[in-house]
């Protein structure tokens, strides 16, 4: 079975450019995560998604976050425009369904550096 | 304590020592406790999932515990190896979400 699978792996970007990430989850699970690890940090959660509905995105900077989950499988997480400070490791993670949570499977991650 | 706490942040031993690192979390609405193994540039893997309190895992030297009354789990790795160089991860999770940990960066010398 494929794990969760994530793109590309490694971004460097100037600031105020734009930038996005997809992320694929396993196959048949409904809940899908975005984290954002800080150097030094440990992973927190910007953005959770069952099916296709965004059910938590308290921690989303909305002013230059954006996410989508269409036809609730693949998600896109975009940045526009990046700051210095959004240099991190964006993760993704899948769940069976919410109540499935504590089996997270995670991806690779995006390490994005901006400069 | 009101977040999920890792120490040390980093430490480096030899091949074959013996190591430990600790978890601290709020003992209040406590659902699991997680432990993940994180090498650059592959996911995390996980290592345990611990619900009660006294729980004891094991997966080949690697074993954790877990104490949800004081709000701590240890980790522990016996005769270490180069290959368990690692950031190790602990997270709780309650509902729908984890909170994690800021990792145990683990270098193991030959």
């Amino acid at each position: 079975e494929a794990g969760v699978v994530q793109s590309p792996r490694y971004k460097i970007i100037e600031k105020k450019q734009p930038v996005a990430f997809w992320c694929n989850p396993i196959s048949g699970h409904n809940t899908l995560y975005w984290y954002r690890q800080n150097l030094g940090q440990g992973p927190e959660l910007l953005i959770r998604y069952e099916n296709e509905e965004a059910v938590d995105d308290s921690q989303l900077p909305k002013d230059r976050f954006s996410a989508e989950r269409l036809k609730g499988v693949d998600s896109t997480l975009k940045i526009q425009p990046a700051e210095l400070g959004d240099s991190a490791v964006y993760l993704c993670a899948s769940s069976l369904d919410p109540s499935r949570a504590y089996e997270q499977y995670f991806g690779p991650g995006t390490r994005l550096t901006v400069t | 304590i009101l977040n999920v706490e890792q120490s040390p942040q980093s430490l480096h031993v030899q091949e074959g020592d013996s190591t430990n690192f600790t978890c601290s979390f709020p003992s209040s609405n406590f659902y699991a406790l997680h432990w993940y193994r994180w090498e650059t540039a592959k996911s995390p893997e996980a290592l345990f999932v611990m619900t009660l309190n006294g729980d004891e895992k094991k997966k080949g030297r690697i074993s954790a515990t877990l104490n949800t009354k004081e709000g701590y789990s240890y980790l522990y790795i016996k005769g270490s190896q180069p290959e368990d160089s690692a950031t190790y991860l602990c997270a709780t999770s309650g509902t729908y979400k984890y909170i994690f940990g800021t990792g145990t960066r683990l270098k193991v010398l030959a």
